[in-house]
């Protein structure tokens, strides 16, 4: 059964002060790993994809990394616009058709 | 349109009653998504649709939970005799190409489904 957890659960920064949050995953063969936003009252919205071990993919604050047992979203210099609760999820060879959610990390980045 | 759209966006309902979710996915995407996200917990999977293909039900939580998918377009989620433990946010989700593609998903903005 593919897992996935996310730390911490919850975090809180000061406007510019960068951190990272952590996904850990066992899964049977990782087909991807999708990172989403999800915003109060919202659906998740999607930010990146990472597929294999090394890569890396950045937008704006952001920069996802993939090893074989983790992902890292990193945020850079946050604002306070970029509080929201990150959700990692995996395809594996055995879920393959689904997607299985970490329980996410509230960020909340204090002005 | 633009993104998966859900309706109702909320719905109150009485235990015991039937309830029907729907989904619009974006124009064009063959492969459908149903989540239900409790508080305090992940997104847990109940239905995947691919095409014309049988569905993946694997993740529904009983037999009151079923759902359609007609002209591989608009999906409908029905609850029957709801309890409150069916209390929870429903999401939508649609992918541009099935599981092969290895494609992500885009999420409506869903409906929180409260039974009282």
């Amino acid at each position: 059964e593919d897992q996935v957890t996310q730390s911490p659960e919850a975090l809180r920064l000061q406007e510019g002060e960068s951190s990272s949050l952590n996904c850990s995953y066992t899964v049977s063969g990782l087909r991807g790993l999708f990172w989403y936003r999800q915003d109060p009252g919202k659906g998740p919205e999607f930010l990146f994809t990472l597929y294999s071990a090394g890569e890396e993919k950045e937008k704006e604050r952001l920069k996802a990394t993939l090893t074989k047992k983790e992902s890292f979203l990193h945020i850079t210099a946050p604002k306070p616009e970029d509080s929201a609760t990150y959700l990692c999820a995996v395809r594996s060879n055995s879920g393959y058709s689904t997607l299985t959610f970490g329980k996410g990390t509230m960020l909340l980045v204090s002005p | 349109g633009a993104g998966v759209s859900q309706s109702p966006s909320n719905k109150v309902t009485e235990k015991g009653k039937d309830v029907e979710l729907r989904c619009d996915p974006i124009s064009g995407h063959t492969a459908l998504y149903w989540y239900r996200q409790s508080l305090g917990q992940g997104l847990e999977f109940l239905i995947y649709f691919q095409g014309n293909s049988a569905p993946d039900k694997s993740g529904l939580p009983s037999d009151r939970f079923s759902a359609e998918r007609t002209g591989g377009s608009v999906s409908t989620l029905t609850i029957q005799r709801t309890q409150q433990e069916d209390s929870a946010v429903y999401l939508c989700a649609s992918s541009p190409q099935g599981w092969r593609a290895n494609t992500e998903a885009f999420f409506g903005q869903g409906t929180r489904l409260t039974v009282v």
